[in-house]
């Protein structure tokens, strides 16, 4: 099956640095979206993003389907941006099942 | 406009009991999705609805689970006869139709079994 893979795993920010993530998929996709889990749980939603490049605020993110990865852009990082953000892929076809990352876990410091 | 709420959002049950979790969709979406979601892992996908009609199960849907959507509206998951293996996080998302659409999730249910 198809693999999804995030990096890095882990990062640790002081606040107002930019940082990177990335993430990479082995097979074609319909469809990626990029999440924020906060310290509760919760997904919210940051992009959908099944190519080109998108923005909002202090994030934006680029896909490039042909080469299989995606990129998430974080700038002037703040505290509140702190937890796990995921990358999921949906596999053409028409279930919309979402196949998730690991997770890139961020940490920023004041 | 309301998201995608799910109750209860805390479970404790000891092993061997059922337990029951609801969600509710956003009232247009007509898919609905459930997700597991362990400690240090992404979401992984169990099951989905397409209005009523259940589509497809994962193989980690054990026969101790079922899921329902009557009308096309709310969705269970019922878990029976739990196991300590089956404490995570449970996830709802819901969609329009088509796997073009992008999916919002509920708050999750955070299930333990002792």
């Amino acid at each position: 099956g198809i693999q999804v893979e995030q990096s890095p795993p882990d990062l640790i920010l002081q606040e107002g640095a930019n940082s990177t993530l990335r993430c990479n998929f082995s097979d074609s996709v319909n469809n990626l979206q990029w999440f924020h889990q906060n310290p509760w749980g919760q997904l919210i939603n940051l992009f959908y993003i099944p190519s080109g490049t998108k923005q909002n605020g202090r994030l934006s993110a680029t896909t490039v389907a042909t080469e299989r990865y995606s990129l998430l852009y974080i700038s002037s990082s703040q505290t509140t941006d702190s937890g796990v953000y995921f990358c999921a892929v949906v596999l053409p076809g028409n279930t919309g099942k979402l196949i998730f990352g690991q997770g890139t876990t961020l940490q920023v410091k004041p | 406009d309301t998201g995608v709420s799910q109750d209860p959002r805390h479970k404790i049950t000891k092993r061997g009991q059922n337990v029951t979790f609801r969600c509710d969709p956003i009232s247009e979406h007509n898919r609905l999705y459930w997700y597991r979601q362990t400690l240090g892992q992404g979401p992984e996908f169990l099951t989905y609805f397409q209005n009523e009609a259940q589509l497809e199960k994962s193989r980690l849907l054990s026969d101790r689970f079922s899921a329902e959507r009557p009308k096309g509206s709310f969705s269970t998951l019922e878990i029976q006869r739990t196991e300590q293996g089956d404490s995570a996080m449970y996830l709802c998302a819901s969609s329009l139709a088509t796997g073009f659409y992008e999916q919002y999730f509920g708050p999750g249910t955070r299930l333990t079994v002792t």
